[in-house]
């Protein structure tokens, strides 16, 4: 158990558009969903928190405007990169939150791959 | 802030060896510590978690411990085949109000036929 889920997997776009990534935990509900954020070399850097129904905390340094989160339901959270740009060219992975033990344990998915041209 | 940091950033091994690879964390207030692969251009496999209150998670060939008294974990890897070449992430989750995840910085092993 503990499934999540991304698509698309890879997306290769013109500076310029928008991309949306989904995220979806297929066995579980998720109250809280996570996204990150892993540049080249780099470690996976925490982008924003969202919880179902509600608006996303968003980490010091992250746009709100330009990476726009919706979590629309408890097994759907959606990540669009508004008009991106070379520079936004990175590795997205998501994480939905299960309650084990009493407390939540993050799932996470198996990433998406954007390329900005 | 939590920081984690994982050594040595590359290792290079060849086929048979056994290796240990190293994490360890500044704050040990965690709730659990999960062991990550990457592939290449790939998405995150997790491996083993360990919860705060154990001390060890084995799942065949890998073993994962926890010290966290001393901020440390391992994770190690028994007869390494050139199949286990990635990198490997630890990452741990505090135990405080607000669930946060720290990634360390990585390990890219090669394991060479």
């Amino acid at each position: 158990g503990a499934v999540v889920s991304q698509h698309p997997s890879w997306v290769i776009c013109k500076s310029g558009t928008s991309v949306k990534i989904e995220c979806r935990s297929l066995d579980f509900q998720a109250t809280t969903m996570f996204w990150y954020r892993q540049f080249p070399k780099q470690s996976l850097m925490l982008m924003a928190t969202s919880n179902e129904g509600s608006k996303a905390t968003y980490e010091q340094g992250v746009e709100k405007d330009k990476f726009l989160i919706n979590h629309a339901s408890l097994t759907l959270s959606t990540l669009t990169v508004t008009s991106a740009h070379p520079e936004d060219s990175s590795f997205y992975i998501c994480s939905a939150g299960r309650r084990d033990h009493r407390r939540e344990t993050q799932y996470f998915g198996p990433g998406t791959r954007l390329l900005v041209l | 802030k939590q920081e984690v940091t994982q050594i040595p950033a590359a290792l290079s091994v060849p086929e048979g060896e056994n290796l240990v690879l190293n994490c360890s964390f500044t704050d040990s207030a965690i709730y659990n510590l999960q062991w990550f692969r990457q592939d290449p251009g790939k998405g995150l496999t997790s491996l083993l978690l360990i919860q705060s209150s154990q001390r060890e998670q084995t799942s065949g060939r890998l073993n994962a411990s926890l010290d966290k008294s001393s901020g440390r974990s391992t994770l190690y890897i028994a007869a390494s085949q050139p199949g286990d070449s990635a990198t490997y992430l630890c990452a741990d989750t505090n135990s405080g109000g607000y669930q946060k995840v720290t990634f360390g910085t990585g390990t890219k092993l090669q394991v060479i036929p």
